[in-house]
């Protein structure tokens, strides 16, 4: 079966710390993935998205992935976070024959400290 | 345009009652998208709706959900006899090209 998995459920960091948000997919075919952020009580807000070229991507505010095809990775990084960065992260990915759905990981929770 | 809009924001339903939600997405967009998030979980996919027609519907969407789009516009899903496992957000998102969604606030459902 097609998945999206991100193996910590939690990350505590201090601030301007450099952090790294695992993320891992399961599909044999063409993928399109995709990291959102969403603060509580609210939506889901694009950060970034690999769909095909350079496979670093990067966003406004200093995030950046990169798409590893052989180790099928889409982690996500920043190399000094805020205190504004506390936050719920979620990986998706549309994988292969699954249609336009987005299949989502479960969420890391970024807990940054000052 | 404000992006995707979804109301209400919150709803506190008893048990066996049936509630509806209302999502008005991008104008031009002619995808539509449902999703249910549980608490500590990412969202799932519930529904697909292009222009009006619904083309995609998950297993989690059972006999007791049903999700409309009579003009290609705005959606409504409805959940009829709710339980307490239905208490959710349910997330609307819209896009006008397959990888390129857009989503709402969500609506908060507890079932008491």
């Amino acid at each position: 079966a097609q998945s999206v998995t991100q193996l910590d459920s939690q990350v505590p960091v201090f601030e301007e710390a450099p952090v790294e948000l695992r993320c891992n997919y399961s599909s044999s075919v063409s993928v399109y993935l995709f990291w959102y952020v969403q603060y509580p009580n609210q939506g889901l807000q694009l950060l970034l998205k690999y769909l095909s070229g350079s496979t670093l991507v990067e966003s406004i505010n200093g995030f950046e992935a990169e798409f590893n095809k052989s180790q099928t990775s889409f982690h996500l990084r920043k190399p000094s976070v805020h205190i504004s960065d506390t936050a719920e992260y979620f990986c998706a990915g549309q994988l292969g024959n699954a249609g336009n759905m987005l299949t989502f990981g479960g969420g890391t929770r970024l807990m940054v400290k000052p | 345009d404000t992006g995707v809009s979804q109301d209400p924001r919150h709803k506190i339903t008893k048990r066996g009652q049936n509630v509806t939600f209302r999502c008005d997405p991008i104008s031009e967009h002619n995808r539509l998208y449902w999703y249910r998030q549980t608490l500590g979980q990412g969202p799932e996919f519930l529904t697909y709706f292009q222009n009006e027609a619904q083309l995609e519907k998950s297993r989690l969407l059972s006999d007791r959900f049903s999700a409309e789009r009579p003009k290609g516009s705005f959606s409504t899903l409805e959940i009829q006899r709710t339980e307490q496992g239905d208490s959710a957000m349910y997330l609307c998102a819209s896009s006008s090209t397959p990888n390129g969604y857009t989503f709402g606030s969500g609506t908060r459902l507890t079932v008491v």
